[in-house]
């Protein structure tokens, strides 16, 4: 199998407060992780690449330090929003590929709610 | 650049029903190519690949879908629904130079009437 734990599934903190998602893929090394974005009802839009051991690849649009991720070793990357306000709550997933010809394994997101 | 259209924003079948939900797609060449299912509140789990070979991929819970290159489709088709079923549905499509970045189509939420 290929599994990918998120966590926490779901997080309601106060406006200003940094929050830290965690993705871990349990059963194999991952050589690249993605972090996405959803808001209700609508798709998946991709936030940022992340290698392990290398600096994240940011979207165009997204503030790279307003979500700080960090891909420290080949089975974790996490993703810090920082200074978090009410607009930043949403849906966040991750997901995580073997290699380069592979396909993403997703986690099952995070529920961020800023208050 | 890629994209991916899903025609479809909504679809309500009758359990027992057949399902057909729609992907189109527009790439250079031909991408690689992904059905994705979420269930409310989850990450998404993946259905189906195709890459290569025989353009009629079979995946699991009893989907399957076909590669139509001369419609720059892929199709998703199940020949009898459960109520298990009901979720949103993702198309996603990957160019081989892309690195592994997928483009995800705006997603089919599939309702089952008992």
């Amino acid at each position: 199998g290929a599994v990918v734990s998120q966590h926490p599934s779901w997080v309601i903190c106060k406006s200003g407060t940094s929050v830290k998602i965690e993705c871990r893929s349990l059963d194999f090394q991952a050589t690249t992780m993605f972090w996405y974005r959803q808001f209700p009802k609508q798709s998946l839009m991709l936030m940022a690449t992340s290698n392990e051991g290398s600096k994240a690849t940011y979207e165009q649009g997204v503030e790279k330090d307003k979500f700080l991720i960090n891909h420290a070793s080949l089975t974790l990357s996490t993703l810090t929003v920082t200074s978090a306000h009410p607009e930043d709550s949403s849906f966040y997933i991750c997901s995580a590929t073997r290699g380069q010809n592979q396909p993403q394994h997703f986690g099952d997101g995070t529920r961020l709610s800023i208050l | 650049a890629q994209s991916v259209t899903q025609p479809d924003i909504h679809i309500t079948v009758s359990e027992g029903a057949s399902l057909e939900l729609r992907c189109n797609y527009s790439y250079g060449a031909t991408p690689y190519l992904f059905w994705y299912v979420q269930s409310p509140g989850q990450g998404l789990q993946l259905l189906l690949k195709y890459f290569s070979g025989d353009t009629l991929v079979q995946g699991i819970k009893g989907f399957e879908a076909e590669f139509k290159r001369s419609q720059s489709s892929f199709n998703l088709r199940k020949p009898s629904v459960h109520w298990s079923d009901a979720a949103e549905y993702f198309c996603a499509v990957r160019g081989k130079a892309a690195g592994n970045k997928l483009t995800f189509g705006g997603g089919t939420r599939v309702l089952v009437k008992p």
